[in-house]
């Protein structure tokens, strides 16, 4: 069954260095989402991407942040300048339509 | 704005024992899409069910079962006869447009 995968599984990062989180969607589907975990907290959303360009953002995603879909597989979220209270768990998502399919999240670490 | 609430925080019950979660939501939507995820100790986010605004048949499926009612905003979620491997954080969550609002998620223990 297709999967989204995410790499890296774990980042350690230091404060203010810029980090590339990577996604691999489901081949056929054509949205794509970042979520963020903070640990212990619920899911929030952050971006949605459909047709190369961002569909929708939350208040979260501010300037720091950027994604891309550099090839016709790939995925990423760039946080430029990391804080430390940017370490949470990331999510990304894709779907065909409606349900959303999750990877299993990089674990970011700011430190 | 959306909001999902997740009433309970945490759940424990003994393997065999039938538990609902329970999700209450705000929206002024008139279409929008209900879901239930589960988050297993490792970490991932499984997608367990949708529902949209305007399907109120209740489902089941094996031993889960969901009741969708539109009149009181609610989309609780039933495990039947619980077992170890059910412990989680159950995650409901609502759609309208692009992005899904989590709940706070509830805490399920099932004790052998």
């Amino acid at each position: 069954e297709p999967e989204v995968t995410q790499t890296p599984s774990h980042q350690v990062t230091q404060m203010g260095q810029e980090v590339i989180l990577r996604c691999v969607p489901i081949s056929n589907h054509l949205y794509f989402y970042w979520y963020r975990q903070i640990l212990g907290q619920k899911v929030e959303f952050l971006v949605s991407f459909y047709n190369n360009e961002i569909s929708e953002k939350s208040e979260i995603f501010d300037d720091q942040f950027s994604v891309e879909r550099p090839d016709g597989s790939n995925f990423t979220l760039k946080i430029r300048s990391t804080k430390l209270e940017d370490s949470a768990m990331y999510f990304c998502a894709s779907s065909p339509g409606y349900e959303q399919y999750f990877g299993p999240g990089t674990r970011l670490t700011v430190t | 704005a959306q909001k999902v609430t997740q009433a309970q925080t945490e759940i424990s019950v003994v393997e065999k024992e039938d538990v609902t979660l329970d999700c209450v939501y705000e929206t002024r939507d008139t279409t929008y899409y209900l879901f239930w995820y589960k988050q297993p100790p490792s970490g991932e986010l499984v997608f367990l069910i949708r529902r949209n605004s305007f399907d109120e048949q209740n489902e089941i499926s094996g031993r889960y079962s969901w009741n969708f009612q539109k009149s009181t905003s609610s989309f609780n979620f039933t495990i039947t006869a619980s077992q170890v491997v059910d412990s989680a954080v159950y995650f409901c969550a609502l759609a309208s447009g692009s992005r899904l609002t989590f709940g706070e998620g509830t805490q399920l223990t099932v004790n052998p």
